[in-house]
């Protein structure tokens, strides 16, 4: 069964820390999109990256930097964990670079 | 920019009932997804269209997209309480991916 593998579905993090989102594909896939959801808002797009290396801001990515080292390993970076960034975050992996494809389980973050 | 609108924003219902939600959009898409969303979980893809017209089934679910690829539909027969979700549409276009914000679904026993 393929997946996208998020490293932790729950996190507590202190105002100001550096903190770190991991997320594995084991499909092979180009594109991989990391997003925060929050209610009202629906899904926005923090970052994507269609290729090893690269990488391109979405709807949302001040705050956030990412890394893409490795074609199945996707990284969100919270440079300094603010309270606005208590949200669940979601990673995804797509064949197409214009298909939503399939989601991780996600890593509710919340910054106390 | 592309915006998708999802109605109704809410829908609860009893069981065995049959429900549409809908998808909406004044763009123009190459492709359009729908997920199932549960509670602290991540989406889950249910189906993708790409053709204009095209109509796919899921077991009791009928998703249809629309002859000019701007809409789409969601038919769910004889409701039941595991269909119970955040139902969201998705759709690639000229200005990229973009999700609507969703139908929140409850089913009552």
């Amino acid at each position: 069964d393929v997946k996208v593998t998020q490293s932790s579905r729950y996190l507590v993090k202190r105002t100001g820390e550096k903190v770190f989102l991991e997320c594995v594909q084991d499909m092979d896939h180009e594109n991989m999109f990391w997003y925060r959801q929050d209610p009202g808002l629906g899904l926005r797009l923090i970052y994507f990256s269609y290729d090893v290396k690269m990488k391109e801001k979405g709807d949302i990515p001040e705050g956030y930097s990412v890394s893409r080292e490795k074609k199945e390993r996707f990284s969100l970076i919270l440079e300094s964990a603010s309270t606005n960034q208590t949200s669940m975050y979601l990673c995804a992996s797509s064949l197409y670079p214009r298909q939503g494809g399939t989601f991780g389980s996600g890593t509710r973050l919340t910054v106390v | 920019t592309q915006l998708l609108e999802q109605s109704p924003q809410f829908l609860s219902i009893q069981e065995g009932e049959n429900l549409t939600v809908y998808c909406n959009s004044s763009s123009v898409f190459s492709s359009l997804q729908w997920y199932r969303q549960e509670p602290g979980e991540g989406p889950v893809l249910l189906v993708t269209v790409v053709t204009g017209g095209e109509v796919k089934k899921l077991k009791r679910l009928t998703f249809q997209f629309g002859d000019a690829r701007k809409d789409s539909s969601l038919h769910i027969t004889a409701a039941q309480p595991g269909d119970t979700g955040l139902y969201l549409c998705s759709g690639g276009g000229a200005d990229g991916l973009t999700f609507g914000k969703g139908t929140h679904l409850i089913i009552q026993p």
